[in-house]
Formats: structure tokens, C-alpha cells, sequence
């Protein structure tokens, strides 16, 4: 299957600082991107849709301003996580859709806040 | 309004024995239907997709599942399981017509194995 990568895998940073992760697809170009949000113990909360060279659309009660995604290539999108708090501490997980039909995953990335 | 619904939240299960875990949908087209693994701290994995055709699908790692149109299901099943098949499994469907490529996932099913 497709190859997706994650970067960091883990992260610790202080209160009020900001985190950046990216999603790579490493054996194929992804025209769109998912980013998700999983607590301990639960499904996978999609926070918004990336296409290349538009605007993320986010899911109702996202807000846009503090995780910021970019999707500059076929390739890469990233997640920043702006003036982060021990709230935000979650697993963080991309996909990239292959040809609008299978999503493969990246291996996640882990955010500790303290 | 879609749904997936996984019945099973937590399933133990003896090695060597069979495995089913269930998944149900509600949408109203015809859906694009996945199995996903989940390991501890890992991503997900793709087990087997369904788009059209046969309706009995074969996915990796010696699973199967069936889609059943009259029952709204995409059980996921497996004849024998392995010690290492103990995971977080995720039925989705994918919202083809009105969100391309976005999901929607069940809650989850964590399969035990022991010996």
C-alpha cells in the first residue's frame, strides 16, 4: 500500500509555544489530506480536509486560526498548532486520499503539552 | 444523517479461534467501505476496501469481510486468529458523493487474544 509519513513522531513543547507536524505521502501525489485528532481510547475526529493550493475546510467546532494547515505540494501538508495548551495534548494523525477513494494513514504524532 | 456503527466495543478471543467484529452503516448511496487496524500508538492500517462488485472481500493478513446491502453491514472476519492480530479495529465509510474522500468512522472494537 501507499507509504504516508509523520514528523515528529513525538513532541513535548511548553504552554504558549507552537508545534509544527507534517504529513508526507512518500509513493504518490495526494491532491488532498486529512488531519485528525484521537483521545486515549477513542475513534479518530476529523478536524479538516487539505487540498494542495486551497484552504483547509475544518469541521464545525475546529477552529481555523489555532491549528493552521498548510497543503503546499502534492506532498507535504502540515499542522501547526498555535500557542498550544495541556488541552491539545492529543495523538494527531494525517491521511492522503489516494485517486478520492482509500485514505492511508501516517503513523501519527503524539503532542504533549505541559 | 450517515452513520457507522461497531456494536462490539471490546472483544476477547481465544488463538486459533475465529473472528468477526461487526460494522453497520447508515448512508444513503451506495458507500465505499474500509477495515482499519489500529496497533498501540500507531497509525491506522488498511486492511480490506469494498467499492463494488463481489461482495466478499479478502484484505491482508488473512482477513475477509462481506458486504450485505439488505442489512446495511461490512463484518470483518477472520478464521483463525494470531496473537498479534490484538488491536484497535475501525470500520469507515468513505462519503463519496457529497464529501470526496472524507470518512466516517465507527467507534472502534479492541480485540484481545489470549492464549
Amino acid at each position: 500500500g501507499a507509504v504516508v509519513s509523520q514528523h515528529p513522531s513525538w513532541v513535548i513543547c511548553k504552554s504558549g509555544t507552537s508545534v509544527k507536524i507534517e504529513c508526507r505521502s512518500l509513493d504518490f501525489q495526494a491532491t488532498t489530506m486529512f488531519w485528525y485528532r484521537q483521545f486515549p481510547k477513542q475513534s479518530l475526529m476529523l478536524m479538516a480536509t487539505s487540498n494542495e493550493g486551497s484552504k483547509a475546510t475544518y469541521e464545525q467546532g475546529v477552529e481555523k486560526d489555532k491549528f493552521l494547515i498548510n497543503h503546499a505540494s502534492l506532498t507535504l501538508s502540515t499542522l501547526t498548532v498555535t500557542s498550544a495548551h495541556p488541552e491539545d495534548s492529543s495523538f494527531y494523525i494525517c491521511s492522503a486520499s489516494f485517486r478520492g477513494e482509500t485514505q492511508y494513514f501516517g503513523p501519527g504524532t503524539r503532542l504533549l503539552v505541559l | 444523517a450517515q452513520s457507522v456503527t461497531q456494536p462490539d466495543i471490546h472483544i476477547t478471543v481465544s488463538e486459533g479461534a475465529s473472528l468477526e467484529l461487526r460494522c453497520n452503516y447508515s448512508y444513503g448511496a451506495t458507500p465505499y467501505l474500509f477495515w482499519y487496524v489500529q496497533s498501540p500508538g500507531q497509525g491506522l492500517q488498511l486492511l480490506l476496501k469494498y467499492f463494488s462488485g463481489d461482495t466478499l472481500v479478502q484484505g491482508i493478513k488473512g482477513f475477509e469481510a462481506e458486504f450485505k446491502r439488505s442489512q446495511s453491514s461490512f463484518n470483518l472476519r477472520k478464521p483463525s486468529v494470531h496473537w498479534s492480530d490484538a488491536a484497535e479495529y475501525f470500520c469507515a465509510v468513505g462519503l463519496s458523493t457529497d464529501s470526496w474522500g472524507k470518512f466516517q468512522f465507527g467507534a472502534g472494537t479492541q480485540v484481545v487474544v489470549t492464549p
